[in-house]
């Protein structure tokens, strides 16, 4: 296994339009989570699963925003509607759950731009 | 919640300079500190983390240790080398309540000269 890999690394869309991110992780994790990233900022958190369940969503993800990961393995992140503001960088990282000290391996990230 | 503040950048140095990158944190529970690292093109990756206080972490040269009295988790090294040029994320995560993800600082942009 080579990694976390994410899918497209480059979209580019026009505003009101519908894109998705696939994100495969580390095969053996359990735990696999959703960023966003702006430009100078820092990643900030969007949601993550254990498994095939949703725990948790930040404020930030819209109802624009919806992510699956069906089977536990392979997640998406589709947004609807798109608005110039969701121009970032999304990363996907995933985990082998262990308490607060987990290491998160992150993958390269899909780059949105909506013009 | 949580929040990390890091010093902004860009920090430019020449090689075999010492660095000190500042980190502070505020955290529920006992939470764990990480630096991560974003070289040109690549992904986020760990650098090195600390789970408890007065731990040391350390990795490449890099050392940080967590101060649970100063709520800090400076990053440092020795002796710089270009190769070093990347941004450097400061991190917390803590179970119990909140995000059960890492927050992350603005990072700090490193410029490294040779």
């Amino acid at each position: 296994d080579t990694g976390v890999s994410q899918d497209p690394r480059h979209k580019i869309t026009k505003r009101g339009q519908n894109v998705t991110f696939r994100c495969d992780p580390i095969s053996e994790h359990n735990r696999l989570y959703w960023y966003r990233q702006t430009l100078g900022q820092g990643p900030e958190f969007l949601t993550y699963f254990q498994n095939e369940a949703q725990l948790e969503k930040s404020r930030l993800l819209s109802d624009r925003f919806s992510a699956e990961r069906p089977k536990g393995s392979f997640s998406t992140l589709e947004i609807q509607r798109t608005e110039q503001g969701d121009s970032a960088m999304y990363l996907c990282a995933s985990s082998f759950w262990a308490g607060n000290t987990g290491e998160l391996f992150f993958g390269e990230g899909s780059r949105l731009t909506v013009l | 919640g949580n929040s990390v503040t890091q010093m902004e950048g860009p920090v430019t140095l020449s090689e075999e300079a010492f660095l000190t990158i500042n980190c502070t944190y505020t955290a529920t529970g006992y939470p764990s500190l990480f630096w991560y690292v974003q070289y040109p093109g690549e992904g986020l990756q760990l650098l090195l983390k600390a789970t408890k206080a007065d731990d040391k972490g350390s990795n490449k040269g890099f050392e940080a240790t967590y101060r649970k009295e100063t709520t800090s988790f400076h990053l440092e090294k020795g002796s710089v080398q270009v190769s070093d040029s990347a941004v450097y994320f400061c991190a917390v995560k803590s179970s119990g309540g909140g995000a059960d993800g890492l927050t992350f600082g603005k990072g700090t942009h490193l410029i490294i000269q040779p």
